[in-house]
């Protein structure tokens, strides 16, 4: 059982780079998302989804894209990498609705992106 | 929009001890999830305990146990016997049940526990 897989889990960008993180899972979850984490400011939500070809922002979405084509995916592309957006990221997944472990949010193991 | 509020950076506690941390929110919705997760040095995320907010009932999971004031819009978590293994960063977070399933994180506390 996969869950939830990034990748990769580090990558070294020159400022104006693109890149896309790669995000999947296996549990045929509606909710998508994902996080950025930086010291002393907890998980912050960049973008997020509810089901295919759904997408909205979360609180910190300037300089990330993302999409929705299938279930499984929802890769996070930086058009032009910045050093603000060095981070650690986070891809996470959750079923909608009520009942069974219901709201457990199931996330990837992170990926560290160091944008110079 | 919803905020979840964490005003305790950083907290030590004693081996076998008690300590509880602290989590606020502030949301105009009446249904809502509310957690608690833990993320050791290994980075990883591991829930640790969930309050739906129609239930008026205190959840618990074995050491763990939360106060949820719904009214106050408090959601505290209480750790008993305080281990060596408890020490991490603990996130609480807030998922809305509006249709956005939209999850909010605070800022976190990080505790210590001292043998």
């Amino acid at each position: 059982n996969a869950g939830v897989t990034q990748t990769p889990k580090f990558q070294v960008l020159k400022t104006g780079q693109s890149m896309t993180l790669q995000c999947a899972q296996d549990m045929n979850h509606e909710y998508m998302s994902w996080y950025r984490q930086d010291p002393g400011m907890g998980l912050r939500l960049i973008h997020y989804s509810v089901g295919a070809g759904i997408t909205d922002q979360g609180e910190v979405p300037n300089g990330y894209n993302v999409s929705r084509s299938t279930t499984e995916d929802f890769p996070l592309r930086l058009l032009s990498a910045a050093p603000s957006q060095t981070s650690v990221y986070f891809c996470a997944s959750s079923r909608r609705g009520r009942g069974g472990n219901t709201g457990e949010l199931f996330f990837g193991e992170g990926s560290r992106l160091t944008v110079l | 929009a919803q905020t979840v509020t964490q005003s305790q950076p950083e907290m030590s506690v004693q081996e076998a001890e008690t300590v509880t941390l602290s989590c606020t929110y502030d949301t105009s919705e009446s249904d809502y999830y509310l957690f608690w997760y833990k993320q050791p040095p290994s980075r990883q995320m591991i829930l640790v305990i969930r309050q739906e907010a129609y239930k008026q009932q205190n959840a618990t999971e074995n050491r763990f146990s939360v106060n949820f004031q719904k009214a106050a819009k408090s959601f505290s978590l209480k750790i008993s016997d305080s281990q060596l293994g408890d020490a991490a960063m603990y996130f609480c977070a807030y998922r809305s049940e509006g249709g956005t399933y939209k999850y909010i994180f605070g800022t976190g506390t990080r505790l210590k526990v001292l043998a």
